[in-house]
Order: C-alpha cells, then sequence, then structure tokens
C-alpha cells in the first residue's frame, strides 16, 4: 500500500522561483488537504480539497494554489517563493467520514534562499 | 489565545515511566479529538481518536477527554524506546469535509531512555 506520496522529498529553491510539490493517494479518499509545519508553530493548514474540482483556504494560504482535477493528485504550486515559505509540506488525505483518520505522506522538505 | 495550547516538552523519562501528555483547547465546539505520533523526519500518524468527552484506551494508550474543563490527556502506560516521537494533539468540530480540517497543538517531543 502507497497510501499518501509526496515528491519531492527534499527541495532547494531560489528566491523568486517557482515550483509544484506534488501529491497522490491510492486510497480513494474524497478529502484532501495541505500543511506547513514550522518550529514552535505547529502544522499549520494551507489548503483543502473535498472532492475533485472542489478546493477551499485554509489557514495560511498566501503565496500558494492548489487544484484538484483528479481524485487522487492534490499538487500544491509556489508561485513565487520566498525564504517564509521555507518550511516541512505535508499532504493528508481522508474518507471524510466521520471517524476516518487523516492519512499523511513523509514531507517535502522545502528550503528557499 | 491559541485555540489549541500544547506544551512542547522536551520530555524525558526513563524506560518503562507512565508518561502523561496534554493539551488545553479554547472553542468549546470541538467535538473531535486525536492524538498522532510523528518519527523523526516522517508524517504524522494516527495514534488515538475520541468523539466528546470519556476515555479510550488502547494497549498501553489511554486518552482522556474533559470537555467542562476543556483539557485532553495521553498516557502512555510502561513507556519504551520506540515510543520516543512527538506527540501532536489535534481537534475538530466535525470529522471530514470540509467541517473535518484539524487544529494541531504544537506537539510535545517526548525521548524514553532505555
Amino acid at each position: 500500500n502507497a497510501g499518501v506520496t509526496q515528491t519531492p522529498k527534499f527541495q532547494v529553491l531560489k528566491t523568486g522561483q517557482s515550483m509544484t510539490l506534488q501529491c497522490a493517494q491510492d486510497m480513494n479518499h474524497e478529502y484532501m488537504s495541505w500543511y506547513r509545519q514550522d518550529p514552535g508553530m505547529g502544522l499549520r493548514l494551507i489548503h483543502y480539497s473535498v472532492g475533485a474540482g472542489i478546493t477551499d483556504q485554509g489557514e495560511v494560504p498566501n503565496g500558494y494554489n492548489v487544484s484538484r482535477s483528479t481524485t487522487e493528485d492534490f499538487p500544491l504550486r509556489l508561485l513565487s517563493a520566498a525564504p517564509s515559505q521555507t518550511s516541512v509540506y505535508f499532504c493528508a488525505s481522508s474518507a471524510g467520514e466521520k471517524g476516518s483518520p487523516l492519512h499523511f505522506g513523509n514531507g517535502t522538505r522545502l528550503t528557499v534562499t | 489565545q491559541k485555540e489549541v495550547e500544547q506544551d512542547p516538552g522536551p520530555l524525558s523519562v526513563p524506560e518503562g515511566a507512565i508518561v502523561s501528555l496534554n493539551c488545553t483547547y479554547s472553542n468549546s465546539a470541538f467535538q473531535y479529538f486525536m492524538w498522532y505520533r510523528q518519527y523523526s523526519r516522517k508524517g504524522p500518524e494516527l495514534l488515538m481518536y475520541t468523539y466528546s468527552s470519556g476515555n479510550k484506551e488502547d494497549g498501553r494508550f489511554t486518552a482522556q477527554v474533559d470537555k467542562s474543563s476543556k483539557y485532553i490527556s495521553l498516557f502512555i502506560r510502561d513507556s519504551q524506546p520506540s515510543d520516543s516521537a512527538t506527540y501532536l494533539c489535534a481537534m475538530s468540530t466535525n470529522y471530514g469535509g470540509s467541517q473535518g480540517n484539524l487544529i494541531f497543538g504544537k506537539g510535545t517531543k517526548l525521548s524514553v531512555k532505555p
């Protein structure tokens, strides 16, 4: 079982560059989300999706875009990277039903110089 | 005041000790309470899940929720070195869907020494 797969595992960007963090799940989950984890800040929700074609903003959406064209994939785009976006990014998915757990990927470690 | 408060530790205990981890929260609408365990350089994994108030036990782990005090706890009995990880509390007003977005505590780093 692959579960939630995130690529790449590590990335270094220069300020102003753009990139896409990939997330794929093979559990047919309707709900997917992106979190960032920073020291002393915990996990903060960036964007989420309750199904293909539906996305919404979380707590810290600025500087990030998402789309959900299929159930399996939920990419996160950084349009113009800034040093403040240096973080560990986690993608997560859930069946969305009451009691269903949130499954996390193993993260992408992003450094913006 | 942040919605969910969790002491970041670090917490160091000897093997076999009973560990108590706690979170407080301010939003009385939270109904679902979870504990996640995160090993170094890995994603969080669900450890315990509780709905509303009460206790839940799973092996060496017990989760308690006291909604009147807005306080949740995770107890680990007979702690093992393999329990060394960061423990994150999380809560939600509704599990799943657009209302199921979890609010996480900052996590407590636990080290169990052999």
